[in-house]
């Protein structure tokens, strides 16, 4: 079956520190890949997305490549703020499914 | 367009109560799906419908739980009998038919659930 592995948090950073989520999959075929944001108190939200391999999806700053040869699909950020406080969940889409799996969510803490 | 409804936005009862969380997702959409999200488990798809039917509950963790939805613009999600160990955030979730990488999956912000 499919599946997304996160590493665990939290993370704590600094204003302005480099940001870097790991996430690797296990999928079928040709999955599409997705990062949602949780900000305290609300509901998942799409951050950015990508449909195929060697595709970078990017929003807010943030930025992930698809990387087929490693499964894998890594967040970063090359300054954080305050604000980016949140839990960050990497997700999938088979092209079987219409079903995400996400993964267990990386929870992100950035001091001033 | 409001987004996902959900209702209550927290839920404080007794363990031996019956619960019922309500939803309403974005006109237009077709799938909705329902969630829990614990500290231990993380964030578990229980039950999703298409065009108001159910399609995969296998996800749902016993009898105990039961989701419906009577129309196109509304759905529950009841527990009964609640136990503490169903204390978690329920998520309810849609998305425009078929969910694939084009059609984003909208969520609520959640139900926060206590049981005592």
């Amino acid at each position: 079956g499919n599946s997304v592995t996160q590493m665990e948090g939290p993370v704590t950073l600094s204003e302005e520190a480099f940001l870097t989520i790991n996430c690797t999959y296990t999928a079928t075929g040709y999955p599409s890949l997705f990062w949602y944001v949780q900000y305290p108190g609300e509901g998942l939200q799409l951050l950015l997305k990508a449909t195929k391999a060697d595709d970078k999806g990017s929003n807010k700053g943030f930025e992930a490549t698809y990387r087929k040869e490693t499964t894998s699909f890594h967040l970063e950020k090359g300054s954080v703020q305050v604000s980016d406080s949140a839990v960050y969940f990497c997700a999938l889409i088979d092209n079987a499914g219409n079903m995400l799996t996400f993964g267990g969510g990386t929870r992100l803490m950035v001091k001033p | 367009d409001a987004g996902v409804i959900q209702s209550p936005r927290h839920e404080v009862t007794e363990m031996g109560q019956e619960v019922t969380l309500r939803c309403k997702p974005i006109s237009g959409h077709d799938y909705l799906f329902w969630y829990r999200q614990t500290m231990m488990r993380g964030l578990e798809l229980l039950i999703y419908f298409n065009n108001n039917v159910p399609i995969d509950d296998s996800g749902m963790p016993e009898d105990r739980f039961s989701a419906k939805m009577p129309n196109a613009s509304f759905s529950t999600l009841k527990i009964q009998p609640s136990e503490p160990r169903d204390s978690a955030v329920y998520f309810c979730a849609s998305s425009l038919q078929p969910l694939s990488s084009y059609n984003e999956q909208f969520f609520g912000p959640g139900t926060r659930l206590t049981v005592l």
